[in-house]
């Protein structure tokens, strides 16, 4: 089984539509990310969270919101999409401390905001 | 200047060969340096951290020039699975584990 999952892995939605994305991992780690990925962009981090109580906001957080709802999960919801957040959207998960700690990815949710 | 700089490719390659990519950045501070490995419309997947002095695994091996600001993979004898995306990821030592991407560099290894 993978260790870290996604649902949905494709969705297409209309615009002003909420959606909520989900993560869950079974690494044991405490430091969960939100990622969104473009065509040449690369990954930019939304949101990151280093254990339940602790959320913070990353480079492009505005039009989204998380919960991180136990330590295996962390939640991303798009309150009222729009179609320039059509992208592919990936978890991450990484150990605690040092600089060095690898991020492990789930397979990713596609959304399409039409 | 981009904080993470690659040449997108794609590098088109006959099995066998070896080829290079380099990757720039632009945090002079920055402390950790990877590879990560995307293959079409998956998760990326580390390949391998990057180390001052220079690391091998197999047939890869990375570079690191801190004086100049680079980071290079090279990959011998190369196979059609290594067919891929290649992220160059620089950990900017922010206070926390703050992972830029580089948009990737394509390789298309052929028959």
């Amino acid at each position: 089984d993978a260790d870290v999952t996604q649902t949905p892995r494709n969705r297409i939605t209309k615009t002003g539509k909420r959606i909520m994305l989900e993560c869950s991992q079974t690494k044991g780690h405490d430091r969960m990310y939100w990622y969104r990925q473009d065509p040449g962009l690369g990954l930019r981090l939304i949101y990151y969270s280093f254990d339940v109580k602790d959320i913070n906001k990353g480079e492009i957080s505005d039009g989204y919101s998380v919960s991180r709802q136990a330590q295996a999960k962390f939640s991303l919801s798009l309150e009222s999409a729009i179609p320039n957040q059509t992208a592919l959207y990936f978890c991450a998960t990484s150990g605690a401390g040092g600089g060095t700690d690898t991020q492990y990815f789930g397979p990713g949710t596609r959304l399409t905001v039409l | 200047r981009k904080e993470v700089e690659q040449d997108p490719g794609p590098f088109n390659v006959p099995e066998g060969a070896t080829v290079a990519f380099n990757c720039t950045y632009s945090n002079s501070a920055s402390q950790s340096f990877f590879w990560y490995r995307q293959d079409c419309r998956k998760e990326p997947k580390l390949l391998m951290s990057v180390y001052s002095s220079g690391n091998e695994d197999g047939r890869f091996t990375a570079q690191l020039n801190r004086a100049s600001q680079y980071i290079s993979l090279l990959i011998r004898d190369s196979k059609l699975s290594d067919s891929a995306t290649y992220l160059c990821v620089v950990n900017m030592n922010t206070g926390f584990q703050k992972l830029v991407f580089g948009t990737g560099t394509r390789l298309l290894v052929s028959p």
